[in-house]
């Protein structure tokens, strides 16, 4: 069974840019999660996307933005990128969203950004 | 809003010791998870754990859901190299089910 799928692994952006960034959860995971991690930060939450509906959001500027396509596959996109937002974004999928969770959550092997 | 205070941030260790850390909280969890993460990858689940005073065993691993709700620990007996990474414990309250994480303790094992 193949495991969740980020894409792409590396990239190097400037200010101002915007960037995408696309994940594809396990076959039969329906809910797809965003995460952030930086070393100050630790793994901050971005957002949850279930039947491609947002259900849950962190305290992101609205730069930051995702959506979920009908095959579960998941987007997010950062525009006007700043040099706060190098990270690794990590996705993460599981079978059921929110409260249906127990927290069980498959990640990625994340997208590593740069800004300069 | 909720916040998990997760101690110590780092540690190194000679091969063989045993290894605790812990996540406090001010508010309540339903669940509690403890995730660990190896250099490039993402982080993977070790021990989930669902109820009040629950202790669950992992091989070496050892993670046990706080009476209060509040808190959790994890420990690692008889470390090996490969226990080398980022621990991370998570947890989900309200109603959302929304998985929050701790800073994380980063572990070194000293052959």
């Amino acid at each position: 069974k193949a495991g969740v799928t980020q894409t792409p692994r590396y990239l190097i952006k400037t200010r101002g840019q915007q960037v995408t960034l696309s994940c594809s959860p396990i076959s039969g995971h329906r809910s797809v999660s965003w995460y952030q991690q930086t070393p100050g930060q630790g793994l901050q939450f971005l957002f949850e996307y279930f039947s491609e509906t947002q259900r849950n959001k962190g305290n992101f500027p609205g730069r930051f933005s995702g959506r979920q396509f009908s095959n579960s596959r998941s987007e997010m996109n950062v525009s006007t990128l700043e040099l706060g937002d190098s990270a690794l974004y990590l996705c993460a999928s599981s079978l059921n969203p929110g409260a249906l969770n127990t927290g069980e959550l498959f990640f990625g092997e994340g997208s590593r950004l740069t800004v300069l | 809003g909720q916040q998990l205070n997760q101690s110590p941030q780092s540690m190194f260790i000679q091969e063989g010791e045993d290894v605790s850390m812990n996540c406090t909280s001010s508010s309540i969890f339903n669940t509690w998870l403890w995730y660990k993460q190896d250099p490039g990858e993402g982080p993977v689940l070790l021990i989930a754990l669902y109820k009040a005073g629950e202790l669950t065993s992992n091989g070496r691993l050892t993670a046990q859901f706080g009476i209060t709700r509040k808190d959790s620990f994890l420990n690692i007996s008889a470390s090996i190299p490969s226990d080398v990474g980022i621990y991370f414990c998570a947890g989900t309250t309200g109603n959302t089910g929304k998985l929050i994480f701790g800073q994380g303790t980063t572990l070194q094992v000293k052959p």
